[in-house]
């Protein structure tokens, strides 16, 4: 069974453009969450979507949004992105409402200059 | 407010040796632990878990602790081989009831070096 894929695994982009980042779970996965990983603030939650619907959200700006389409697939995007939002961007999936162990793809590396 | 901490930042061990990594939290209202791993450019593998109502999990090498009067657990990776070099993430699940769905709050990490 594949893993969880990300793409772009790299992106380089400037101040205030926005982007969008895109994630699909493990098939039959229906929860995807999104996490950003930097050096100084560690690995934080941004938010969790099931069955199309967001049940969960960490302490981000407004910037910062998601959305899951009806097989599952997820995006997230920035937009006027600042210099503080380089990072490693995470998304991982599970299979049910309340299954914790969650399974992560490789991310995607953002960079802005 | 850091709520799980993982209070070392590294460690090192002889291949064979036993690695013990440690993990702090503070709401109670966690009821899942996980432990993870982590290599440079790739996202976080799922290594092992414990429910709250357990207080040991083991598979393999690899044995979770828990000591919930302390909010304290524990990863234990015996015997330690040089692919276990990596770095490991606890992490934490439950902590606003049903309500932070699957969302999992984790540690700072802990680089592990595995010596041959």
């Amino acid at each position: 069974k594949a893993g969880v894929t990300q793409t772009p695994r790299y992106l380089i982009k400037t101040r205030g453009q926005q982007v969008t980042l895109s994630c699909s779970p493990i098939s039959g996965h229906r929860s995807v969450s999104w996490y950003q990983q930097t050096p100084g603030q560690g690995l934080q939650f941004l938010f969790e979507y099931f069955s199309e619907t967001q049940r969960n959200k960490g302490n981000f700006p407004g910037r910062f949004s998601g959305r899951q389409f009806s097989n599952s697939r997820s995006e997230m995007n920035v937009s006027t992105l600042e210099l503080g939002d380089s990072a490693l961007y995470l998304c991982a999936s599970s299979l049910a409402a309340f299954d914790y162990e969650q399974y992560f793809g490789p991310g995607t590396r953002l960079t802005v200059t | 407010d850091q709520q799980v901490k993982q209070n070392s930042p590294s460690l090192s061990v002889q291949e064979g040796r036993i690695s013990i990594l440690n993990c702090d939290y503070t709401n109670s209202m966690f009821d899942y632990f996980l432990w993870y791993k982590k290599y440079p450019a790739e996202g976080p593998t799922f290594l092992i878990s414990i429910s709250s109502i357990k207080d040991k999990n083991e598979d393999g090498r690899f044995t979770v602790f828990l000591n919930k009067s302390a909010k304290h657990l524990s990863l234990h990776i015996v015997p330690s081989q040089p692919g276990d070099s990596a770095v490991y993430f606890c992490a934490a699940s439950g902590g606003s009831g049903k309500a932070a769905g699957n969302k999992l709050t984790f540690g700072g990490g802990t680089r592990v070096l595995v010596k041959p």
